[in-house]
């Protein structure tokens, strides 16, 4: 079965901290992960690609560990605005047909002033 | 520049009345994809598209028809509306990836349906 599982939280963090998750994924042939951000009641937005490498966009990096399937986000100097949900996806590729990219529940993050 | 369209953005439907929900891209992108967002549930793969005249069925395909008659239009259609079928909608697209990789989505605002 494809699987990507996080932690749903909620993250309680106050503003100016650093924050951190993780997500699992359970196909170790995938090749394409992302992180989406979704604030309530609005559309999933793609937040970042995670690549082997790890890659920084201002204050967030991803990382992306192999070995062990899981990848993560962290952000520093928490915002106020940095308060959604954050998806982690995952292309769970097995050799079958393309059947698009697979979405995690979520993680909950609050940043309190 | 649009991105990806949706309509309507709310519904009220009475079961066993039937709809469609449209979603429009104007970003060329060959992949289109129907999901469905409920509480607790995450974004489950309702049908998807690879191409103009094409279709096939995801993760919760069941009450759901679709059609790709153009490129930049996805239709999702509901026959027979059930009350579970309230949900919210979200259509998305990217460009053409191959099995192994894939590109980021770009979704719709989203369609509020509710079957009463």
């Amino acid at each position: 079965r494809k699987e990507v599982e996080q932690d749903p939280g909620p993250f309680n963090v106050p503003e100016g901290a650093t924050v951190a998750f993780n997500c699992t994924y359970s196909n170790s042939a995938s090749q394409s992960f992302f992180w989406y951000r979704q604030d309530c009641r609005k559309e999933p937005k793609l937040l970042m690609s995670v690549y082997s490498s790890g890659n920084e966009d201002g204050r967030f990096t991803a990382q992306l560990n192999r070995a062990s399937q899981y990848i993560s986000l962290l952000i520093r100097d928490s915002k106020l605005s940095d308060s959604a949900t954050y998806l982690c996806v995952v292309n769970m590729y097995s050799g079958g047909g393309a059947d698009g990219l697979t979405f995690g529940k979520g993680t909950h993050l609050i940043i309190q002033p | 520049n649009a991105g990806v369209t949706q309509t309507p953005k709310f519904r009220v439907l009475k079961t066993g009345q039937s709809m469609t929900l449209l979603c429009a891209q104007d970003m060329n992108h060959e992949y289109m994809y129907w999901y469905r967002q409920d509480p607790g549930m995450g974004l489950r793969l309702i049908h998807y598209s690879v191409g103009e005249g094409t279709t096939a069925k995801g993760e919760v395909p069941d009450g759901y028809n679709v059609s790709r008659l153009k490129k930049q239009n996805f239709l999702l259609g509901l026959e027979s509306a059930a009350p579970s079928q309230t949900s919210v909608y979200f259509c998305a697209s990217s460009y053409a990836g191959t099995k192994e990789f894939l590109y980021g989505y770009t979704f719709g605002s989203g369609t509020r349906l509710t079957v009463v």
